[in-house]
Formats: C-alpha cells, sequence, structure tokens
C-alpha cells in the first residue's frame, strides 16, 4: 500500500545526544515536510523540501537539520541544540502547488514520539 | 501574517446532538482551506478540501462548508466513534507555501 512510514514510533535521547527521525514515502511525491506537535499545541512546520536536494527552513527549525537526497526520504535529525525536544513529530508529503489547486493536499505519516531521558 | 483560529477549543456533545466547529482564517489570497481528523497518538487523516466560497463538501456525518473568513464543520447525529481532534489549514495563494495549521477542536461524543 501506498502511504509515509515513520519510524521509530517512539525515540528516548540523553541530553547532548543527536538523534535521527526516518520518514519515507512510496506516493512519489515531491514536496515533503516535517511538523512538530506538542500537547494542547497545533502543528508548527520545522523544515519542508519541495524537490531533491533542496529543502527551506520553517517556523522553528533552530536546533533541527533535514537532508533530501532521494524523493522518498526526508530524513529529521534533532540535535543537541534543541533544548525542548520532547514532543510528537509528524512527516508529511504532497505534490507540488505548481500541479494545479488539488495538488497540494498534505498526507502524514504515523508520527514520532520523541522523550528527552 | 497568514492566521488560522479555530473554536472552540473543545466540544462535548451527547449522540446524536449536531453541532458545528468553526475556523476563521487570515490569509492573502486563499489557494486552499483543509479539513483533518486527528486521533490520540496517530497522525492527522485528510477529510476535506474547499478552494472558493460558497464550496461544500459531505462524508457520512460530516460536512464542510467555506465563506471568504471561515469554514465550518457541521457533525450531523454524532456518534462516539466521532471523537478526535479537528485541524482546519490553510494553504495561501502566492508560492509554495506550506500549510498554516489552527490548534484544533477536541471534540468528544458521549454515549
Amino acid at each position: 500500500d501506498g502511504g509515509i512510514t515513520q519510524s521509530p514510533k517512539y525515540l528516548f535521547r540523553k541530553e547532548g545526544q543527536n538523534v535521527t527521525l526516518s520518514c519515507e514515502q512510496n506516493l512519489n511525491h515531491d514536496a515533503m515536510y516535517w511538523y512538530r506537535q506538542d500537547p494542547g499545541q497545533g502543528l508548527r512546520l520545522i523544515y519542508y523540501s519541495q524537490i531533491v536536494n533542496d529543502f527551506q527552513k520553517g517556523d522553528i527549525a533552530e536546533g533541527y537539520s533535514v537532508s533530501r537526497e532521494k524523493k522518498e526520504s526526508f530524513p529529521l535529525t534533532v540535535t543537541s541544540a534543541q533544548k525542548n525536544p520532547t514532543a510528537f513529530y509528524l512527516c508529511a508529503s504532497s505534490r507540488p502547488q505548481s500541479r494545479g489547486a488539488s495538488g497540494n493536499t498534505i498526507y502524514f505519516g504515523e508520527g514520532s514520539w520523541l522523550t528527552v531521558v | 501574517e497568514d492566521q488560522v483560529t479555530q473554536s472552540p477549543e473543545a466540544l462535548r456533545l451527547q449522540e446524536g446532538e449536531s453541532s458545528s466547529l468553526n475556523c476563521s482564517y487570515t490569509v492573502s489570497g486563499l489557494r486552499g482551506l483543509f479539513w483533518y481528523r486527528q486521533d490520540p497518538g496517530k497522525g492527522p487523516e485528510f477529510l476535506f478540501t474547499l478552494y472558493s466560497a460558497g464550496e461544500e463538501k459531505e462524508k457520512e456525518r460530516l460536512k464542510a462548508t467555506l465563506t471568504k473568513k471561515e469554514s465550518f464543520l457541521h457533525i450531523t447525529a454524532p456518534k462516539p466513534e466521532d471523537s478526535a481532534t479537528y485541524l482546519c489549514a490553510v494553504t495561501p495563494m502566492r508560492g509554495n507555501t506550506p500549510l498554516v495549521f489552527g490548534k484544533g477542536t477536541r471534540l468528544s461524543v458521549i454515549a
């Protein structure tokens, strides 16, 4: 089945560690996104990528890094510079907006929980 | 700045008690407005996209409508399985800008 796969579902990070969250999609979507969700809060955009080898910062990019070497993959690294990383992380993908109004519906993965221990 | 405000923050309904959720938006030209359903601990599930004022879309007990300033998600005769957080998001007309989300309405339907 086509979809977006995030792993791991649960991840624990020690102080000072970098951790990487995986996101893979087989929907043949060009655009991919990372959002952060805190309890009782909306989704906040961390990074997004409209095409391979290119990405842009979102509203809360500090302390995070990404890469987009393949169309299917958009991993997110939470670095030690992110002081409050405990949250629910959501990866998403879409066809680019340039392909018409119907092309920009964003579809989400099941999310990854990151906890600092 | 593009903004989305959802109300109420939480809503508790008896089974069969119809109601509406509100999504007010401020955006420099609306390309599309989206509704999602999110169950606890899961990723949001896409429900509807609306593009122009006056447009309506339906799915089972849900109907989404759109005006120039807001959207409503009407829930008719809800059931306990409709309990979830409902998220509204907009994408502006300019450039390739990702969705801007509201904080959601947490709906509880009691049997």
